[in-house]
């Protein structure tokens, strides 16, 4: 069965600087999905970014890129410039190819952002 | 406005009641989630309906029965239920299941 695993319970930043949130997943498959979500104190869950394992460049969006290391299984999100309203918790999602709905969720990391 | 609607934000209830959590969606979505969340704990996947139709329960307690009507809108009822279902309830919906899925603002639940 695939695992996710957020390692990091809370990480901390200073404002403007840049932060890294870990995660690393166990799978048998080739071809699958990861994500990550934002949860912030309001409560939804807010898509960040995808990555499709087939695809070797990493995912950017804005501020927010992934480091996608298929073989060492690993997919880190990186936050550049970190503004007060990225404070919130991420999860991290796998999502395998061929099981359509059933996400895969890590524990999350709570990110405080320090003014 | 979100696309996704859940009501009600918050819900006391003692282990004898009986009440409804409503999840509506505005995005024309075929497929719809319940997911509980605890803390600490990643979320679990509770229900899965596509085009009204449920198509996973991962083993949840009979205390839990959802309900959807119609692709828009998605009910869980609750009954008899035990001090450990408290938790904040999601949903969620997606185009299909290849899409990303858009979640709620959840339902915050606290049992007596």
């Amino acid at each position: 069965a695939q695992t996710v695993t957020q390692s990091q319970p809370e990480m901390s930043v200073q404002e403007a600087e840049t932060v890294t949130l870990s995660c690393t997943y166990d799978t048998s498959e080739s071809d699958y999905y990861l994500f990550w979500y934002k949860q912030p104190p309001s409560r939804q869950m807010i898509l960040v970014i995808r990555q499709e394992a087939y695809k070797q460049q990493n995912a950017t969006e804005n501020r927010f890129s992934v480091n996608f290391q298929k073989a060492a299984k690993s997919f880190s999100l990186k936050i550049s410039d970190s503004q007060l309203g990225d404070a919130a918790m991420y999860f991290c999602a796998y999502r395998s190819a061929d099981s359509n709905y059933q996400l895969i969720w890590g524990a999350g990391t709570k990110l405080i952002i320090k003014p | 406005e979100t696309g996704v609607t859940q009501t009600p934000r918050h819900l006391v209830m003692g282990m004898t009641n009986k009440k409804s959590l409503k999840c509506e969606q505005h995005l024309g979505h075929n497929a719809m989630y319940w997911y509980k969340q605890s803390a600490k704990k990643p979320l679990e996947l509770m229900f899965v309906y596509s085009l009204e139709e449920r198509v996973e329960n991962n083993s949840v307690p009979s205390r839990f029965s959802p309900e959807c009507p119609n692709s828009s809108h998605l009910f869980l009822h609750l009954h008899t239920l035990q001090p450990e279902d408290s938790a904040l309830y999601l949903c969620a919906s997606s185009q299909d299941y290849h899409q990303p899925q858009h979640f709620g603002d959840g339902t915050r639940l606290s049992i007596l």
